[in-house]
């Protein structure tokens, strides 16, 4: 069966530190896709990346990171030098490589809640 | 960049009133979901959709209802608001041969 713990219920930093949110999934399938997402307490869900099980290289966007190792069934995500802006719940999501046309469904986490402060 | 609206944002009603949230993309997704959530907690998938009059279930069981008429829109109802219903709506769509859903802004319901 499919499922994704994101163990960290809650994480506090202080400004300009490093954080490091924890993603582990479960899946039977060789081919996947993984998610991150970031709510804001504005609420709606913003799309950060997607990753399919075949690309293990890491990914770096300005001050953010994806560390994807399919060794252990983990999907980190690392913001560098914090900022208060980035004070949100995130989400990951596993999805199965299913047909065209078929449906697709996301497998989310239960959130990890950053605390940002200044 | 996403273009996906819900309407409205925030809805405080009484119980026993009929309600439709609206959602309506410009992508030309063919595929549409709703979700419930409460506020920073899981999503759970209540209704999808794979494109025009076709509507599926999703695994959490909801008492509201969805059609899906024209491509770009997918409206939810709930025929008699409950307490029950409290929650916060978010409606996503993705392209036919993609995984990766676009979500709204969502909208915060409050049944007094």
């Amino acid at each position: 069966a499919q499922k994704v713990t994101q163990a960290q219920t809650e994480i506090s930093v202080v400004e300009k530190e490093d954080v490091t949110l924890d993603c582990v999934y479960e899946t039977r399938d060789t081919t996947y896709y993984l998610f991150w997402y970031k709510q804001p307490p504005s609420g709606e869900l913003v799309f950060l990346i997607r990753r399919n099980s075949f690309d293990e290289q890491n990914e770096i966007s300005g001050r953010y990171s994806w560390n994807f190792q399919k060794s252990t069934s983990s999907f980190n995500f690392t913001i560098t030098a914090s900022q208060v802006v980035d004070s949100a719940v995130y989400f990951c999501a596993l999805s199965e490589d299913r047909y065209a046309g078929g449906y697709n469904k996301l497998i989310f986490g239960a959130g990890t809640r950053l605390a940002v402060h200044p | 960049e996403a273009d996906i609206y819900q309407t409205p944002r925030y809805l405080v009603i009484g119980t026993g009133k009929k309600i439709t949230l609206e959602c309506s993309q410009t992508m030309g997704h063919d595929k549409m979901y709703w979700y419930q959530q409460d506020p920073g907690m899981e999503l759970h998938l209540i209704h999808y959709s794979y494109g025009v009059n076709s509507t599926e279930k999703g695994d959490l069981s909801s008492e509201s209802t969805v059609s899906r008429i024209r491509t770009e829109h997918f409206p939810l109802t709930l025929e008699s608001a409950r307490p029950s219903h409290t929650s916060q709506y978010l409606c996503a769509s993705s392209e036919l041969t993609s995984d990766t859903q676009y979500f709204g802004p969502g909208t915060r319901l409050t049944v007094l």
